[in-house]
């Protein structure tokens, strides 16, 4: 199985500062055949069910603000948010569709300082 | 608008079978080609994939489960199921429905359409 490890577990952002969470794969999520990593990222708020925030590692998902991008590639990946907003107040999870089975990190809990 | 929503049972005793069924509103569960997979968060913990199903009834299960899951679906009602044996608390979770996304004719394992979720609690 792919491990993925998130770093840091919880983070304390200030309002409209930039949040920044980290993604480590065990192995390579880049596909060679066609150069695209296997890496999503998700918010999840209690209560609901997670949202696909970025696919192939920096596609964003239709109607995401564009304060969320995502960067890397291989085995490390970044999710950063520019200007962090109350409402981004969540877990962030990564999830690497490269091979079954489908794994998360551990999430990243995002916090208002 | 597509639509996914779990129902079943919410509590179970250790060792029996934890059954769940995700309804798919909105549109045919068969069309498209897409697969639909549960996932599950135990309290406190991260997501788990538990494994998909297609229309075809054709699966694939995570490793870690596969000798006590079975997935099914049924086409008269749009909609399909898990089943998990011999549980016990560690399967205590917040259990999800969603669906895989598809570019052309290939299928592509990050989910953008999810269910609201349902707890089930395994307890004597």
């Amino acid at each position: 199985d792919i491990v993925m490890t998130q770093s840091p577990d919880s983070l304390a952002v200030s309002l409209g500062e930039r949040a920044t969470i980290n993604c480590k794969s065990s192995q390579s999520v880049l596909y060679n055949s066609n150069t695209k990593n296997y890496l999503a990222w998700y918010q999840h708020k209690p209560g609901l069910p997670p949202k696909l925030l970025i696919y192939w590692a920096s596609t964003r998902e239709s109607g995401v603000p564009d304060r969320f991008s995502g960067s890397g590639s291989g085995t490390d990946f970044t999710l950063t948010i520019s200007s962090l907003q109350a409402e981004d107040v969540a877990v962030y999870y990564c999830q690497q569709y490269y091979s079954v089975p489908y794994t998360f990190g551990q999430g990243t809990k995002l916090e208002i300082k | 608008q597509l639509q996914l929503q779990e129902s079943g049972s919410g509590l179970v005793k250790p060792s029996q079978t934890l059954s769940l069924t995700c309804d798919v509103s909105g549109g045919s569960i068969s069309s498209g080609g897409y697969s639909w997979s549960w996932i599950r968060q135990p309290p406190g913990k991260g997501l788990e994939w538990i494994g998909y199903i297609y229309h075809s009834g054709d699966t694939y299960y995570n490793p870690s489960l596969k000798s006590r899951v079975t997935m099914s679906v049924d086409m008269s009602k749009n909609q399909f199921s898990l089943k998990l044996s011999s549980v016990s608390a560690a399967d205590t979770a917040v259990y999800y429905c969603a669906r895989d996304s598809r570019h052309g004719y290939n299928s592509y394992w990050y989910f953008g359409l999810w269910g609201r979720g349902t707890l089930v609690s395994v307890s004597s």
